[in-house]
């Protein structure tokens, strides 16, 4: 089954942007990712689709400062012009031979 | 408005069981597999369990295979989540989540939780 690599923590300024890494284990580095945002307190929200070609939808009334791309069996989520609640949890997620993955989450922190 | 409600969630002792509910709305709940996620305290996300649209098939994290069983009910749009034999390291909160795509399917709609607390 798929593993997924998540850093713990990152941390950019208010009104910067920031690349988060989602890193696809060895033979799924084609594999769909999603992503999620989980504000401090609440429930999970879904951000996008990001597709093994590198294309990606979003989630309905997910800002256009939130994009998505990859490199290799690498996952990115890029926020721009970042804002004090994007200050949250993200989680990527896979699906593969029956088993859903999430990975340990990125802790971001808006300075 | 598409919108998941998760009920049932409680304190039990160790060996005991809980049935969590989720209402569906907002969407024709009938063509979509579901998932339950759980996240224990100051922990990350951990899948637990999918059930196909039809229900004709489900799939377990290891965790937790053998103990809970998630079934739906596509005439009343609500999905379950039997939860027997319950340790300490269930207590979680509980998610619902919608599953979108084939072949892929990825979680798109997520529920407000549900807290099940494991002690004695």
């Amino acid at each position: 089954q798929p593993v997924l690599t998540q850093s713990s923590s990152a941390s950019a300024s208010l009104g910067s942007s920031v690349k988060l890494t989602c890193t696809l284990s060895s033979g799924h580095s084609s594999s769909i990712v999603a992503w999620h945002q989980q504000q401090p307190g609440k429930a999970p929200r879904y951000l996008m689709r990001l597709e093994g070609s590198g294309s990606y939808n979003k989630g309905s009334g997910v800002p256009d400062r939130f994009s998505g791309s990859r490199s290799g069996a690498d996952r990115y989520l890029t926020i721009s012009n970042l804002q004090s609640e994007d200050e949250s949890d993200y989680y990527c997620e896979t699906w593969d031979s029956n088993t859903r993955v999430f990975g340990g989450g990125t802790k971001l922190t808006v300075l | 408005e598409v919108q998941l409600v998760e009920s049932g969630g409680g304190l039990v002792q160790p060996g005991g069981s809980l049935r969590l509910s989720c209402a569906a709305s907002g969407f024709t709940f009938s063509t979509y597999a579901m998932s339950w996620v759980r996240q224990a305290p100051g922990k990350g996300l951990e899948w637990v369990s999918d059930v196909t649209a039809n229900g004709g098939n489900t799939y377990y994290a290891d965790s937790v295979k053998g103990r809970f069983t998630i079934s739906r009910d596509n005439s009343k749009n609500m999905l379950y989540l039997q939860m027997n034999s319950l340790r300490v390291e269930d207590t979680a909160v509980y998610y619902c989540a919608r599953l979108y795509g084939s072949g892929s399917p990825h979680s798109d709609v997520w529920g407000k939780g549900t807290t099940v607390t494991v002690s004695s």
